[in-house]
């Protein structure tokens, strides 16, 4: 079993729809949960994190942490074609971070 | 805005060369990463650094090396390139300080090993 599972899509929207992105670990020891976007060619770029459970909100994306079910997610409100990416969710201990294999998703104008 | 840069974006090497990625970060981070990156298994990691001179190998170490000789720069070095080490490399440079994270990856390294 990974230590990070996370559906690899693809998936696809329409524009406006609520996009939900979720990951499931084993490693109860996990403090920090980050979700990455990349872009094709590009780097993962940071998009928000949270600190153990609960929900993060940052404009139209909200991020869920459920440390009970070792399960996060990434929700994102008004999908735009610029939302277009891989999603990669990624979970820290001291300095040891696992990624998730990232998931891809489009959303169609 | 420039935070995390790597030598190449892409890089085309023959079978038993020795082969040097380059990763300079501006942000004064402590701790810096070398990643592999490939399809349908995320990004790995290959090997860390928290400190300038010192290392830790990470979950895939093998047919690779690492320098850090100045805070700013981490090498990541395959001593004898192989068809396998065909993949995406991605550095990065994080800091957690007073319970807030960040990171920032390059732009990553397009390796092909013919």
């Amino acid at each position: 079993q990974k230590e990070v599972e996370q559906d690899p899509g693809p998936l696809s929207v329409p524009e406006g729809a609520i996009v939900s992105l979720n990951c499931t670990y084993s490693n109860s020891a996990f403090q920090y949960f980050m979700w990455y976007r990349q872009y094709s060619r590009k780097g993962p770029e940071l998009l928000m994190y949270t600190y153990s459970s609960g929900n993060k909100e940052d404009g139209r994306f909200t991020a869920q942490v459920d440390k009970s079910s070792k399960y996060i997610s990434l929700f994102i409100r008004d999908s735009q074609p610029s939302d277009s990416a891989t999603y990669l969710c990624a979970m820290l201990n001291n300095n040891d971070m696992r990624f998730g294999a990232g998931t891809r998703l489009t959303v169609k104008p | 805005d420039v935070k995390v840069t790597q030598s190449s974006r892409y890089l085309v090497k023959r079978t038993g060369e020795k082969v040097f990625l380059e990763c300079v970060q501006d942000m004064d981070h402590e701790n810096m990463f070398w990643y592999r990156q490939d399809p349908g298994l995320g990004l790995r990691l290959i090997y860390f650094s928290y400190d300038v001179k010192m290392k830790e190998k990470g979950d895939i170490p093998e047919g690779y090396s690492v320098s850090r000789e100045k805070k700013e720069r981490f090498s990541l070095i395959l001593e004898s390139a192989s068809t396998n080490q065909t993949s995406m490399y991605l550095c990065a440079s994080s800091a957690l300080t007073g319970g807030s994270y960040e990171q920032y990856f390059g732009p990553g390294t397009r390796l092909t090993v013919t």
